[in-house]
């Protein structure tokens, strides 16, 4: 069964940083891409980041791009989400999720239960 | 980024009703087109992925349709545990793109 577990989320301040982490088991982690999908409160989906198996064709959403960085380590089959210069619309809960295949063009087919995100002074 | 819009944004239905959410994708997407269900509280689920492509597992009373930039989903025949949030979503380019979502309420 597939399993994908969320942590790092929390209180910050805006302007400062927090590093998400998704560890995930059930399946052969590196044959797969990954994304995070995050939510505000009472809002809808927004795909955040996705990366494939070998780490090429990275992709982020405009609104995190150059703040944000993916990164994955296949030897511990964990997804990680690096998110700098935090600001208060960047308050979600953050879905870590497996994709359908291994590259881009891929759908979201697993979904793990996400870790909130709250940026406040 | 390719812009996805959904409708209706709301719509209130009745169990054995037949329901139809439509999608539009600002330029062509091919057939990279994915329908998510997101009950409250949970997190979303895949319903159906190349259009098409039902997921296993999800009832036959879903199908969903369509290429280029024009993509519906229909419930045959809804049931109570059908009344939920759906999402369409274009993986044809980076930055990978969500509908708006269309929130189906019980009549």
């Amino acid at each position: 069964e597939v399993q994908l577990v969320e942590s790092g989320g929390g209180l910050v301040q805006p302007g400062t940083s927090l590093r998400l982490s998704c560890a995930a088991s059930g399946f052969t982690f590196d044959e797969y891409a990954m994304h995070w999908v995050r939510q505000a409160p009472g809002k809808g989906l927004e795909w955040v980041s996705g990366i494939p198996w070998n780490s090429d064709s990275i992709g982020y959403a405009d609104s995190v791009k150059g703040r944000f960085t993916i990164s994955r380590d296949n030897a511990k089959s964990s997804v990680y989400l690096q998110m700098n210069s935090l600001r208060a619309e960047d308050t979600a809960l953050y879905y870590c999720a497996k994709a359908s295949n291994g590259y881009s063009r891929a759908s979201s087919v697993s979904w793990g239960q996400g870790t909130l995100v709250i940026v406040s002074s | 980024a390719i812009r996805m819009t959904q409708s209706p944004s709301s719509f209130s239905a009745s169990t054995g009703d037949r329901v139809t959410i439509t999608c539009r994708a600002s330029q062509g997407i091919t057939t990279y087109l994915a329908w998510y269900q997101q009950r409250p509280g949970k997190a979303p689920k895949l319903l159906i992925s190349s259009a098409s492509t039902l997921q296993s597992g999800v009832p036959s009373r879903f199908s969903g349709s369509g290429s280029g930039t024009d993509f519906t989903l229909t419930i045959s025949s809804l049931q109570s545990e059908d009344f939920a949030t759906y999402y369409c979503q274009q993986y044809y380019n980076y930055p990978y793109t969500f509908g708006q979502g269309t929130k189906l309420e019980i009549k």
